[in-house]
């Protein structure tokens, strides 16, 4: 079947535009996950979705960062103002439920550069 | 904090040999761990997990890791690498305050010698 699709695959924006970057997951999959990949670093948690509900949200970098997701299924990641270390490749990954016994599947990643 | 820490930032080998990536943890309890691989343009694919039992894990792909408490170590290890196996790896420990949340190392660059 389908995996986690992402898209665009690559944004290239200027400072100060906002940008949005959408994940859908595998269709029944009722976990959502946010994640930023910075050159030479591991994974960054950013934010998870249990179905629509977005119950923690610390790990997002600032309040210029926002996420949501509709139907429990397609999420979006919006980034306002952006600036030049939010360049980074953003995954996405889902998994059945929100437990870490549950395989979570990764998308390809959006890859984000501000110039 | 927690963390995890894979040494290596690359390893070159050449194609059919073996293969060892280094990860070690900090974990107060008996942790979960995943190894990770990310072929270039695709997503992150999970090659094994250890949650308790066993302490070596077989995997897909031909790979297979030892949880090592005393060591806090979790190496992943392949007899015999085919040129496809380039790629990045990635080791990952359970959050220990988190029932979702995972803590990434920096990875580790797998090249293929011909």
């Amino acid at each position: 079947g389908a995996g986690v699709s992402q898209s665009p695959s690559n944004k290239v924006t200027e400072k100060g535009k906002d940008v949005e970057l959408r994940c859908d997951p595998i269709s029944g999959h009722t976990a959502l996950y946010w994640y930023r990949q910075s050159l030479g670093q591991g994974l960054e948690f950013l934010i998870y979705f249990q179905g629509n509900s977005a119950p923690d949200k610390s790990g997002l970098p600032s309040d210029r960062f926002s996420a949501e997701r509709t139907g429990g299924s397609v999420s979006t990641l919006t980034i306002q103002r952006t600036q030049q270390e939010d360049s980074a490749v953003y995954l996405c990954a889902s998994s059945l439920l929100i437990d870490i016994s549950y395989e979570q599947y990764f998308g390809p990643g959006t890859r984000l550069t501000v110039t | 904090a927690q963390s995890v820490t894979q040494p290596d930032i690359h390893i070159t080998v050449s194609e059919g040999a073996s293969l060892e990536l280094r990860c070690n943890y900090s974990y107060g309890a008996t942790p979960y761990l995943f190894w990770y691989v990310q072929s270039p343009g695709q997503g992150l694919q999970l090659l094994l997990k250890y949650f308790s039992g066993d302490t070596l894990v077989q995997g897909i792909k031909g790979f297979e890791a030892e949880f090592k408490r005393s060591q806090s170590s979790f190496n992943l290890r392949k007899p015999s690498v085919h040129w496809s196996d380039a790629a990045e790896y990635f080791c990952a420990v359970g959050a220990d305050d988190s029932n979702y949340q995972l803590i990434w190392g920096a990875g580790t660059k797998l090249i293929i010698k011909p």
